[in-house]
């Protein structure tokens, strides 16, 4: 069975500095996905990366980057320049193809806290 | 706005009660999938619907139960409440494609008292 870990429960970071929030996988499949969700205190689910199994670049969104390392099944999130607004809880979460559909499984995730 | 509708957004209600919730997909998103977030905790997987058939069970109780419509809106229903049922319900939906993400909806707040 596939499981997430992310073994950073809460973490905190300067305004403006980098923060790395880390999270491993465990799954014998080759074809699959992974992304970042950020739930800010609105409570709201919202994507902030995804990151192609097969694809060897590791993804960016402004801010935001990933350590992709296949073999090693770790899907780190880097975010550069921390701001105030990132203060959030981060949910890191696999996905794959099952009979057509798709099925999600969620890291438990870290609380990070930007401080001014 | 990640075009996932739920309601409704706050539900407050006594022990031993029964409740419904409801979920719109994104229009053409033919997966619905159902998550339970209690206080400062992850997201447990409930259940999934693919185009009105159920896809996948997680950890649901039995006092819980779930359907998709031929309109492919969903509803989860809660029955005989628990103070322990009060949580975040989160519905999501995807479609079969490449590279697609779960759109999560606003979710739907419950407090049992």
């Amino acid at each position: 069975a596939q499981t997430v870990t992310q073994s950073q429960p809460e973490m905190s970071v300067q305004e403006a500095e980098t923060v790395t929030l880390s999270c491993t996988y465990d799954t014998s499949e080759s074809n699959y996905y992974l992304f970042w969700y950020k739930q800010p205190p609105s409570r709201q689910m919202i994507l902030v990366i995804r990151q192609e199994a097969y694809k060897q670049q590791n993804a960016t969104e402004n801010r935001f980057s990933v350590n992709f390392q296949k073999a090693a099944k770790s899907f780190s999130l880097k975010i550069s320049d921390s701001q105030l607004g990132d203060t959030a809880m981060y949910f890191c979460a696999f996905m794959k193809r099952v009979s057509g559909t798709y099925k999600y499984i969620f890291g438990t995730g870290t609380r990070l806290k930007v401080l001014a | 706005d990640s075009g996932v509708t739920q309601t409704p957004k706050h539900l407050i209600t006594a022990t031993g009660q029964r409740v419904t919730l409801r979920c719109s997909p994104r229009s053409g998103d033919l997966s619905v999938y159902w998550y339970q977030q209690s206080l400062d905790q992850g997201l447990q997987f409930l259940i999934q619907y693919y185009n009105g058939e159920e896809r996948a069970k997680g950890n649901i109780l039995e006092r819980f139960s779930a359907q998709q419509f031929p309109d492919l809106h969903s509803e989860l229903n809660l029955s005989s409440l628990e103070l322990g049922d009060s949580a975040l319900y989160f519905c999501a939906s995807s479609v079969t494609g490449e590279n697609t993400e779960a759109f999560f909806g606003q979710g739907t707040r419950l407090t049992v008292v």
